[in-house]
């Protein structure tokens, strides 16, 4: 079955960066697209960005552009976002997603990267 | 951007009962539309695309109705499970997939 499993929770300081991890199995990477998604505390969800790494094609949230990288190795069938100058409401949980059959919605989910910005 | 809003925020129904969540879009997406259930500390669950069709291994007791910019997320019959907060999200437009706020489905 499809499994999506991300890097484990990290802990930054305002103005630096973090780069979280998402390792797909038993699924076409390269392919199909993967979501990242964001949840801070008590929060929504809120849609970052997405990649196609067979198209090499990124999509980012208006709202993120100019911090978000969105990368993948094909090699490794692992994708990355990385998000630079962090403030604290940058503190949330980071879940990849990808859909099955290259659909729009997201039947599959990485178990979260907890993230905080905290001096 | 389309923005999705949800109502209630809370709904407190007791279990064996009926509760209906409501979405709607700030513009027609037509039946592009799917929800979610989260569980406190777990990602979000597919339960519902295309509006109406239940997710694999989804129960019947789930249902999904409407289109254009009204939506509706039916559980026939309350069970435990099924305290948990529900999202919908719209993939007609994009980018951005935009979701809505949530519903949390709390026992009465």
């Amino acid at each position: 079955q499809v499994q999506l499993v991300q890097s484990g929770a990290e802990v930054r300081k305002p103005g630096s960066s973090v780069k979280v991890s998402c390792k797909t199995s038993g699924d076409t990477f390269s392919s199909q697209a993967t979501t990242w998604v964001r949840q801070a505390p008590g929060q929504g969800l809120e849609w970052m960005g997405r990649i196609i790494p067979i198209f090499d094609a990124v999509n980012l949230a208006q709202k993120f552009q100019g911090r978000v990288t969105i990368t993948a190795d094909e090699s490794t069938s692992t994708a990355y976002m990385e998000l630079s100058s962090l403030t604290s409401e940058d503190t949330a949980v980071y879940y990849c997603a990808r859909g099955k059959y290259s659909s729009n919605w997201f039947d599959y989910w990485g178990q979260g990267t907890p993230v905080t910005v905290s001096s | 951007e389309i923005v999705m809003t949800q109502s209630p925020a809370t709904l407190s129904v007791s279990p064996g009962e009926r509760a209906t969540l409501s979405c709607r879009a700030s513009q027609s997406v037509k039946s592009n539309l799917a929800w979610y259930q989260q569980q406190p500390g777990q990602a979000p669950r597919l339960l519902i695309f295309g509006a109406s069709t239940r997710a694999t291994d989804i129960p019947a007791r789930f249902s999904g109705s409407g289109s254009g910019t009204e939506f509706n997320l039916t559980i026939s019959s309350l069970q435990s499970g099924d305290f948990a907060v529900y999202y919908c999200q719209q993939y007609n437009n994009w980018p951005p997939w935009t979701f809505g706020q949530g519903t949390k489905v709390e026992i009465k």
